[in-house]
């Protein structure tokens, strides 16, 4: 079955530092890919998207790369700030059909000023 | 106006009580789910309705039980609550197969069963 596993956490940052979250999954076909992001109290809010290899989601400043040949998507942003402390979940969408979405453990993320 | 609210917020109750969450969604999806996510922030899918049809029913209990009275609403009941199913149980909604992993989700309900 499909799966995703994504860097345990928490990472803490200091405000301005680069950000990397790993992410690599198994998936037959052609799955698409998601970051999504979790503020404290709040539900989850999709932050970006790819559908086919070697696309590149990107919103807010984050970006993420659609690597099929590593099987990965990690998500990057060049400059963090305190407001991006939240719980980053990667998932995927199988292709064909109504495929449920597989979600990883979530990464939490703090930032420090 | 909230695309996807749940009500209630929070509901605390007692071991072997009943209990029921609504869900409603103002997108026009025609998808629309269930997820609990457990103290360790893991999400697991329960339940997905496409236009009031059953269409993914994962590994859960027969005591939780979904209904879909039309395409904008879906409820989760609870019968025989024990304290294993405390945890935030999010609605969400996606619409159309090309785009069923663009979640809108719910802020969540979080049970807390004593």
């Amino acid at each position: 079955g499909n799966s995703v596993t994504q860097m345990e956490g928490p990472v803490t940052l200091s405000e301005e530092a680069f950000l990397t979250i790993n992410c690599t999954y198994t998936a037959t076909g052609y799955p698409s890919l998601f970051w999504y992001v979790q503020y404290p109290g709040e539900g989850l809010q999709l932050l970006l998207k790819a559908t086919k290899a070697d696309d590149k989601g990107s919103n807010k400043g984050f970006e993420a790369t659609y690597r099929k040949e590593t099987t990965s998507f990690h998500l990057e942003k060049g400059s963090v700030q305190v407001s991006d402390s939240a719980v980053y979940f990667c998932a995927l969408s199988g292709s064909g059909g109504y495929q449920k979405v597989t979600f990883g453990t979530g990464t939490k993320l703090q930032v420090i000023p | 106006d909230t695309a996807v609210s749940q009500t209630p917020k929070y509901l605390v109750t007692q071991m072997g009580n009943d209990k029921s969450i609504k869900c409603e969604q103002n997108l026009g999806h025609d998808t629309m789910y269930w997820y609990k996510q457990d103290s360790k922030k893991f999400l697991k899918i329960m339940f997905s309705y496409n236009n009031k049809e059953l269409i993914i029913n994962e590994t859960v209990p027969n005591r939780f039980s979904p209904k879909s009275p039309d395409k904008a609403h879906l409820n989760l009941h609870i019968n025989s609550l024990e304290l294993g199913d405390s945890a935030v149980y999010f609605c969400a909604s996606s619409q159309g197969r090309e785009r069923a992993g663009e979640l809108f989700f719910g802020e969540g309900s979080r049970l807390t069963v004593l």
